[in-house]
């Protein structure tokens, strides 16, 4: 399976600390997109990174790629009580030709972030 | 702008029930999916639609059909609703290609007694 994992499942932090979170994959990729979700909520797109980018940021997010290891890590600088939520990788997969492509998600990163 | 929105946002079956769950998007995307979300599984695809008039299945396919009918809209069907069929139902869009960037709607928990 090309599913990306997620790693760890469950982080725990204080504010102001940073919050690291690590995606694996089997297969080569497209791109690599990290997704947010508040409990109760959808997912909301955070950045995406494609297989020819090293690393990314937006805000207090930084990504980083290394395709040569199949793997990923969603950095979050300075964390809030309001960055709580669950945090999936999902890999993008194109075989080309008449194939629509794949996105696949990872089971997820529980982060808290105590005030 | 609404983005992507899901209608309804719970219900609640008995077995053998049939319901639609309906999602709209106003971002004139062309691409549009149904997940589904399970404890410990992440989000599986259930169906896709690259487009006006068209559908094509996706990892978890059994039990479901859907229709695009008109581009704004996807429609997600249970014709028989089973116990298994309990899950959270996330609608997304995309404006260009399956693997790029998508809109996730805000979901709709469905219970099947």
């Amino acid at each position: 399976s090309q599913q990306g994992e997620e790693d760890p499942q469950a982080l725990s932090i204080q504010e102001g600390e940073n919050a690291t979170m690590n995606c694996s994959y089997k297969t080569s990729i497209n791109n690599l997109q990290w997704y947010r979700q508040n409990s109760g909520r959808g997912l909301v797109h955070l950045i995406l990174i494609r297989s020819n980018e090293r690393e990314k940021h937006s805000g207090r997010l930084r990504v980083t790629l290394d395709t040569s290891k199949k793997s990923s890590s969603l950095l979050i600088t300075a964390s809030r009580a309001a960055d709580t939520a669950s945090y999936f990788c999902a890999t993008a997969f194109n075989a080309g030709g008449t194939s629509y492509g794949k996105l696949t998600f990872g089971q997820g990163t529980i982060l808290t972030v105590h005030p | 702008n609404a983005g992507v929105t899901q209608t309804p946002k719970f219900r609640v079956l008995k077995t053998g029930q049939s319901m639609t769950l309906l999602c709209a998007q106003d971002m004139n995307h062309e691409y549009m999916y149904w997940y589904r979300q399970d404890p410990g599984m992440g989000l599986r695809l259930i169906h896709y639609s690259v487009g006006e008039g068209t559908t094509a299945k996706g990892e978890v396919p059994d039990g479901y059909n859907v229709s695009r009918l008109k581009k704004q809209n996807f429609l997600l069907g249970l014709e028989s609703a089973a116990p298994s069929q309990t899950s959270v139902y996330f609608c997304a869009s995309s404006y260009g290609r399956v693997y790029e960037r998508q809109y996730f709607g805000p979901g709709t928990r469905l219970t099947v007694t």
